[in-house]
């Protein structure tokens, strides 16, 4: 069956201009989770959401980056007046139920490049 | 804090030859402890998951080993491909879930075989 999608793979802005990045996961799978990874460095945990509970916000880095979920399946994350240092691969994972012991799927990503 | 280290940051080794990779972690209290495989410009994918009770789990070629009570994993390639060539990346989970689900993820060791 279809992995995670994402889309677009490589999106290249402009500073202050406002990005959205798009992650379908595998059907049926509850759980949706993102990250950003910079180069060299590891999976940077953003946001988690699992079924209708309210998202775990905790990982995002400021009030300019925003997801969110409709009907439990796609999710977007936005990025307002994207900055240099938002420069990264932006990667989606989904898992059937809360990772813990499940394993999760990831995206292939999207390569986020800010001039 | 839960923290995971993986040694050594990077490794280059001859096609055929055998490899070892480490993941130190404390991450409290244990649930499991996963090894990804990243290849370049793809998500990473799952290679093998171990819980409290196991101490070794074999993929293939590669072999991972866990000892909870020093709280220290392997990974241990054999016979090595140019194909291994790709990050690897240890992601240890919590039972008490929290930010990210309680998981943890190591910057991990970027792996290359070399002809």
């Amino acid at each position: 069956g279809a992995g995670v999608s994402q889309s677009p793979s490589n999106k290249v802005t402009e500073k202050g201009k406002d990005v959205e990045l798009r992650c379908d996961p595998i059907s049926g799978h509850t759980a949706l989770y993102w990250y950003r990874q910079s180069l060299g460095q590891g999976l940077e945990f953003l946001i988690y959401f699992q079924g209708n509970s309210a998202p775990d916000k905790s990982g995002l880095p400021s009030d300019r980056f925003s997801a969110e979920r409709t009907g439990g399946s796609v999710s977007t994350l936005t990025i307002q007046r994207t900055q240099q240092e938002d420069s990264a691969v932006y990667l989606c994972a989904s898992s059937p139920h809360a990772a813990g012991y499940n394993e999760q799927f990831f995206g292939p990503g999207t390569r986020l490049t800010v001039l | 804090k839960n923290q995971v280290e993986q040694s050594p940051q990077s490794l280059i080794i001859l096609e055929g030859k055998n490899c070892t990779l480490q993941c130190n972690y404390t991450v409290s209290p244990f649930s499991n402890l996963r090894w990804y495989k990243q290849d370049t410009g793809r998500g990473p994918v799952s290679l093998t998951i171990m819980t409290f009770s196991e101490n070794t789990k074999s993929n293939g070629r590669y072999t991972a080993t866990l000892d909870a009570d020093t709280k220290q994993s392997s990974l241990h390639i054999t016979a090595s491909q140019l194909s291994d060539s790709a990050s690897y990346i240890c992601v240890v989970s919590a039972y008490s879930g929290g930010g990210a689900d309680g998981l943890t993820f190591g910057k991990g060791t970027h792996l290359i075989i070399q002809p």
